[in-house]
């Protein structure tokens, strides 16, 4: 079965500190991979993307993320954490049916 | 200035009611989509259309009913609600491609009461 999974629900960094939030996917080839963010009472922002080619992506806000197919992974850090960083993150994927396939989300809380 | 844009922002009815949400977007998208993000943050799609043509429903109710009079909007109507579809619904459209991202509306946060 397709699925995106996000083993972290809730993770507290401080601000200033490096983040990494995890995802892993299941599907039978490469899927298109995509990061959102999620500010409270808002829509979902996307930071990033990967569909191909070099396997370290950049993002907007100092995001970057990392695929790893070895590990059917697609890993989310930023180097230092900003107090408005706080948010609900979301990885997501799409296996060419047009719509994307939701992981459950991390919570991340920074501490001041 | 809003590209993906969903009426209202709150919905509070009771069960039984029938209530619509709107939504349009202004950046010239072929494809819309309707998600819902349960209580638990869950997001799941519900429906996608691509130019008024519906391309996917998820096993949604037949109580949900999508209606896309053009390519620019997509409204969902909920007949009959009920407590379930408590839920926070997000509009989104893109541009059809399978590697367009997706830009999300606001949402709109029923509660069925």
């Amino acid at each position: 079965a397709q699925s995106v999974t996000q083993p972290d629900i809730h993770i507290t960094v401080s601000e200033g500190a490096s983040l990494e939030l995890r995802c892993n996917y299941s599907y039978g080839a490469t899927p298109y991979l995509f990061w959102y963010v999620q500010s409270p009472g808002q829509g979902l922002q996307l930071l990033l993307k990967y569909f191909s080619g070099d396997t370290l992506v950049q993002g907007i806000k100092g995001f970057e993320a990392e695929f790893k197919r070895s590990q059917s992974s697609f890993n989310l850090r930023k180097p230092s954490v900003h107090w408005s960083d706080a948010a609900e993150y979301f990885c997501a994927m799409d296996t060419g049916r047009r719509a994307l396939t939701f992981g459950s989300g991390t919570r991340l809380q920074v501490q001041p | 200035d809003t590209a993906v844009s969903q009426t209202p922002k709150y919905l509070v009815t009771q069960m039984g009611n029938d209530k619509s949400i709107k939504c349009e977007q202004n950046l010239g998208h072929d494809t819309m989509y309707w998600y819902k993000q349960d209580s638990k943050k869950f997001l799941k799609i519900m429906f996608s259309y691509n130019n008024k043509e519906l391309i996917i429903n998820e096993t949604v109710p037949n109580r949900f009913s999508p209606k896309s009079p053009d390519k620019a909007h997509l409204n969902l109507h909920i007949n009959s609600l009920e407590l379930g579809d408590s839920a926070v619904y997000f509009c989104a459209s893109s541009q059809g491609q399978d590697n367009s991202p997706l830009h999300f509306g606001n949402g709109t946060r029923l509660t069925v009461t």
